[in-house]
């Protein structure tokens, strides 16, 4: 089956520094890419959709300057957080919409946190 | 506006019972529906999906799934749970063209009794 990965894992960054998390589809090409956002024992939130060779659509009342996104290849979209502090600590998750079908695949996701 | 509701936050049930996680959804056009299982601290993974078709959908881990237009609803059941199915479960509306976007419920946790 289709296979997503991200990138770390887990981070743990120091307030005020910026940590990047990579997406990539394995085995298949996806155009649109979208990342979540799950803070404890809550449900995901989509923060934006990540669209190959094009900009990010964010969704509303996340900051674009703050949760930079690049998707520069059919495989790969990553986020940057910028200038992270604590209250960004969370659960992102990423997922991938397969260029042939509709169906999203989901990556691990990664925790951060920001101390 | 499209919405997602799973109204039961947590469920404890005995292992063997049979279990039936309620989802309701709210979608202007063919819902596309998803049971999705997340463990604590891991990604997200699929039990089962309904495009068109059959409305009893069956998933992975026994699991099973029964799409009622007349009540939006899309209700998650398994007939003996085991001890292993603890963990939370997202019922989510897909859409299919245009945005792509994925809602989610709020999620329901479940507790198995040994």
């Amino acid at each position: 089956g289709a296979v997503v990965s991200q990138h770390p894992s887990w981070v743990i960054c120091k307030s005020g520094t910026s940590v990047k998390i990579e997406c990539r589809s394995l085995d298949f090409q996806a155009t649109t890419m979208f990342w979540y956002r799950q803070f404890p024992k809550q449900s995901l939130m989509l923060m934006a959709t990540s669209n190959e060779g094009s900009k990010a659509t964010y969704e509303q009342g996340v900051e674009k300057d703050k949760f930079l996104i690049n998707h520069a290849s059919l495989t790969l979209s990553t986020l940057t957080v910028t200038s992270a502090h604590p209250e960004d600590s969370s659960f992102y998750i990423c997922s991938a919409r397969d260029i042939q079908s509709y169906e999203q695949y989901f990556g691990p996701g990664t925790r951060l946190t920001v101390t | 506006a499209q919405s997602v509701t799973q109204p039961d936050i947590h469920i404890t049930v005995s292992e063997g019972a049979s279990l039936e996680l309620r989802c309701n959804y709210s979608y202007g056009a063919t819902p596309y529906l998803f049971w999705y299982v997340q463990s604590p601290g891991q990604g997200l993974q699929l039990l089962l999906k309904y495009f068109s078709g059959d409305t009893l959908v069956q998933g992975i881990k026994g699991f099973e799934a029964e799409f009622k237009r007349s009540q939006s609803s899309f209700n998650l059941r398994k007939p003996s749970v085991h001890w292993s199915d603890a963990a939370e479960y997202f019922c989510a509306v897909g859409a299919l063209g245009g945005t792509y976007k994925y809602i989610f419920g709020t999620g329901t946790r479940l507790k198995v009794l040994a």
